[in-house]
């Protein structure tokens, strides 16, 4: 079985300060790894993905996602918050050679102060 | 470009309504899934579907049913809607097993009000 904790329901930042959003996940096999977006009244688009290659990961809008097996964490971080960030994010895990139905985590929402 | 398009991105129902939403998705895919989103419940999936005329239970099936008569549609029907099917519906679709890492690609969503 498979399960995702994401820390924090709503996270808080200023525009130009960091974006953190934890992810840890639980996996007996190797996992494949999603972070999407959800903007408001819109669907979830893919921002970035780990599927066991570089364990650093860039996706769009400059965020990036480390994989740490050791930690079985995904957190996804960017370097500085910009206002059209303010959206809805979700983690999810596949994995490898088992089910192709992903596990969401609940979701962060992120608040971007001016 | 990839598409999932749901008809719908609005609508208003009665309570014992049939209520049908469709999905259509252009990139061939196998699996197609049903989800409702609800504040701090996340995605919850209803159904999912891996072939035409296929269908499996997700978590929460009870009081809907699906249909796929062709492969790029998947349509989820409320047989007789009731408020607590008022929520946010999105649709997704995703590769074949074998091909796949579990990457869903989602459609806009339909937002669902049973009065």
């Amino acid at each position: 079985a498979q399960s995702v904790t994401q820390l924090g329901s709503h996270v808080s930042v200023s525009e130009g300060a960091l974006v953190l959003l934890r992810c840890n996940y639980s996996s007996s096999v190797p996992p494949y790894l999603f972070w999407y977006v959800q903007y408001p009244n819109q669907g979830l688009q893919l921002l970035l993905k780990y599927t066991s290659a570089a364990t650093l990961v860039k996706g769009i809008n400059g965020f990036e996602a480390e994989f740490k097996k050791s930690e079985t964490s995904f957190h996804l971080t960017k370097p500085s918050a910009h206002m059209s960030d303010a959206a809805e994010y979700f983690c999810a895990v596949t994995t490898s050679g088992g089910s192709y139905i992903p596990t969401f985590g609940r979701g962060t929402s992120l608040i971007v102060h001016p | 470009d990839v598409k999932v398009t749901q008809s719908s991105r609005y609508l208003v129902k009665r309570t014992g309504e049939k209520v049908f939403l469709e999905c259509v998705q252009d990139m061939d895919h196998e699996n197609m899934f049903w989800y409702r989103q609800d504040p701090g419940l996340g995605l919850r999936l209803i159904y999912f579907s891996y072939d035409v005329k296929m269908k499996e239970k997700g978590d929460i099936p009870e009081g809907y049913s699906v249909s796929r008569e062709k492969k790029e549609r998947f349509s989820l029907i409320l047989e007789s809607a009731s408020t607590n099917q008022t929520s946010m519906y999105l649709c997704a679709s995703s590769l074949f097993r074998g091909r796949n890492t579990g990457e869903l690609f989602f459609g806009e969503g339909s937002r669902l009000t049973v009065l």
